[in-house]
Formats: structure tokens, C-alpha cells, sequence
């Protein structure tokens, strides 16, 4: 079992719905919750990040953490052809400073 | 501000020969990491540097050396290529283990 798992995709979605992406990880210590935006040949750029239980909001981009249940969502909404890209789940386990990345999720928004 | 830069940008090797990854950041961060990055596999840590002065292995060292030459420099080198190691590297930076790193535009490596 991989240490963070994400559904490679791609998830479609057409443009200005909600796309619903989700990770899930085996650590079940782990403490700090990343999500990062990948462009086609450019390099991870840190959409948010979670710490706590329940959810964060950024701008169009919700965060959702489940420490119980061992899952990390992140909620697009009004989604952008901009939007398209592959998303990143990071998770810092609990033992060590080193982040675990998931495969990632690819995302196209259809106008 | 460049952020992290990373030198060069494309590579191409021949098997068995070697080279050395550039990568530097004027943020003042204190940790460094290299990455290597393979379709479907996400980012896999190579090696990091805590601090100038330190270095540790990640989770694919072999056929890797690091040195973490001042605090803006951390340099990645492969003594003798293999195909295995055709990949994208991505090196990052943060201001310490617990904080968000960023990340490199990325060196892609082709070894034939």
C-alpha cells in the first residue's frame, strides 16, 4: 500500500462546476497536509495546506481534512480551464520532517 | 527575488557519465531537498539538507550524491548515469522541516 494514495484521473469536469479531488494516507500520526498545483512541464506550486480537522477556505479552493478516517480532500469550485492541471496531495507523517507525495489527481475543466 | 533556481534546464547523458545538478535560493531557507519525478510515481525525495552542514538520504539515494555547499547552493550529482535515472528533477527549499517548500522550475535528465 502506497504511504499516500491519489486517483490518477483524469477527473472531467465541465467549466464552472465543482471538482472534488481526494487523498488518502497510512500514517495515521501524520500532522501537515499540502495540496500543489502542477502545470503540463512546470513545477508544483502550493495551492494551501491543512493542520486541523474540517475545512479551510482559500479563495475558490476548499481544503477538507478527516484525520479519523485518514483522508484529505481539496474542493475546487467554479472551476476555470485555467483549473486544468494535476493536482498533488503531500502529507508529513508524523515520525520525521520529510513530506510524502501522492501520484496526483489530472484535472481537465471542458468550456 | 528568483526563488530557486535550478541549472541546467535539459540534459542529455550517455550511460556511465556524470554530471552535477545545480540549484540555489535566495529565500534565505534553512532546508534544501532534491526530488526526482517519474509519470505516475509523484515526487520522490532523493536527498535533503536540514541546515548547512547536514545531509540526509531520502527515499531513492542510490547512484545520487548531494553537497550542500553554502546555505543557497545544494548540488546534486550522478557519478555514473544509467537509464533508470532518464527523470525530472525538481530541487525545493523551505525555511525549516516543518514549513512549505517550493520548488524549482526543474532540470529534465535523458540518459541513453
Amino acid at each position: 500500500q502506497k504511504e499516500v494514495e491519489q486517483n490518477s484521473g483524469p477527473l472531467s469536469v465541465p467549466e464552472g462546476a465543482i471538482a472534488s479531488l481526494n487523498c488518502t494516507y497510512s500514517d495515521r500520526g501524520s500532522q501537515s497536509f499540502f495540496w500543489y498545483r502542477q502545470y503540463s512541464g512546470k513545477s508544483p506550486e502550493l495551492i494551501m495546506f491543512i493542520y486541523s480537522n474540517g475545512d479551510k477556505e482559500d479563495g475558490r479552493f476548499t481544503a477538507q481534512l478527516n484525520k479519523a478516517s485518514q483522508y484529505v480532500s481539496l474542493l475546487i469550485r467554479d472551476s476555470q480551464p485555467s483549473d486544468s492541471a494535476t493536482y498533488l496531495c503531500a502529507v508529513r507523517p508524523a515520525a520525521g520532517n520529510k513530506l510524502t507525495f501522492g501520484g496526483g489527481t489530472r484535472v481537465l475543466v471542458k468550456p | 527575488n528568483a526563488g530557486v533556481t535550478q541549472t541546467p534546464k535539459f540534459q542529455v547523458l550517455k550511460t556511465g557519465q556524470s554530471m552535477t545538478l545545480q540549484c540555489a535560493q535566495d529565500m534565505n531557507h534553512n532546508s534544501m531537498y532534491w526530488y526526482r519525478q517519474d509519470p505516475g510515481m509523484g515526487l520522490r525525495l532523493i536527498y535533503y539538507s536540514a541546515s548547512e552542514g547536514t545531509t540526509d538520504k531520502g527515499e531513492v539515494p542510490n547512484g545520487y550524491n548531494v553537497s550542500r555547499l553554502n546555505k543557497r547552493e545544494f548540488s546534486l550529482r550522478l557519478e555514473s548515469a544509467a537509464p533508470s535515472q532518464t527523470s525530472v528533477y525538481f530541487c525545493a527549499s523551505s525555511t525549516g522541516q516543518q514549513e512549505t517548500q517550493y520548488f524549482g522550475p526543474g532540470t529534465r535528465l535523458l540518459v541513453l
